[in-house]
């Protein structure tokens, strides 16, 4: 399946370096999300994009920057991260309109932090 | 209270067993469900929604219970492959915004 694509899939970084993680959907979804899973916790919500425009910030780190530049791609900026910052980061895509709420997501990528 | 919460398990139940567990929403509000599931390092994915008047898909049956504001899943003729964990997943709003369960985890023994 790739209707939900990310790169790269793992990603070992130390905290002075600056990386990008990418999204990519092939859905035609107007909508896409970054969230964080950490081990035994629920998916947390870190972004939203709607039609290219952020519509959440969930009080994420300013260490953390997205970008939205089409409907199609989303950007995770990473830079001066933390070892706490250690998790897999999922992209997902939705329609947003109509009543179909649901959410398609990428294989994620697993992020270490050192 | 989390908006969501489940049950962590481990569930270790035999092949052909059958399994059920619950989850429990906060938001009497909430309009849409659904069940992810996810294998392990892997991402999640739909598993299926959750109507009003419940359903069934193969041998995964769900249902919705909004005066006691929780939902079910229930695997029958469990097989290996259904080792996974399983999350609970609600619209607690009307818009697009999901929350997610921290999972329950079945492991399907031979």
């Amino acid at each position: 399946e790739t209707g939900v694509t990310q790169t790269p899939r793992h990603l070992v970084m130390g905290m002075t370096n600056k990386k990008s993680l990418k999204c990519e959907q092939h859905l035609g979804h107007n909508a896409m999300y970054w969230y964080k899973q950490s081990a035994k916790k629920p998916l947390e919500l870190m972004f939203v994009y709607n039609f290219k425009e952020q519509t959440e910030n969930n009080s994420v780190p300013s260490r953390f920057s997205p970008e939205c530049p089409n409907s199609s791609h989303l950007f995770l900026h990473l830079h001066t991260l933390q070892p706490e910052d250690s998790a897999l980061y999922l992209c997902a895509s939705s329609p947003l309109l109509g009543r179909d709420k649901t959410q398609y997501f990428g294989p994620g990528t697993r992020l270490l932090v050192l | 209270r989390k908006e969501v919460e489940q049950d962590p398990g481990p569930f270790n139940v035999p092949e052909g067993a059958t399994v059920t567990f619950n989850c429990t929403y906060s938001n009497s509000a909430s309009q849409s469900f659904f069940w992810y599931r996810q294998d392990c390092r892997k991402e999640p994915k739909l598993l299926m929604s959750v109507y009003s008047s419940g359903n069934e898909d193969g041998r995964f049956t769900a249902q919705l219970n909004r005066a006691s504001q929780y939902i079910s899943l229930l695997i029958r003729d469990s097989k290996l492959s259904d080792s996974a964990t399983y999350l609970c997943v609600v619209n607690p709003q009307r818009d697009y915004k999901l929350s997610f369960g921290a999972g329950t985890t079945v492991t399907v023994r031979a």
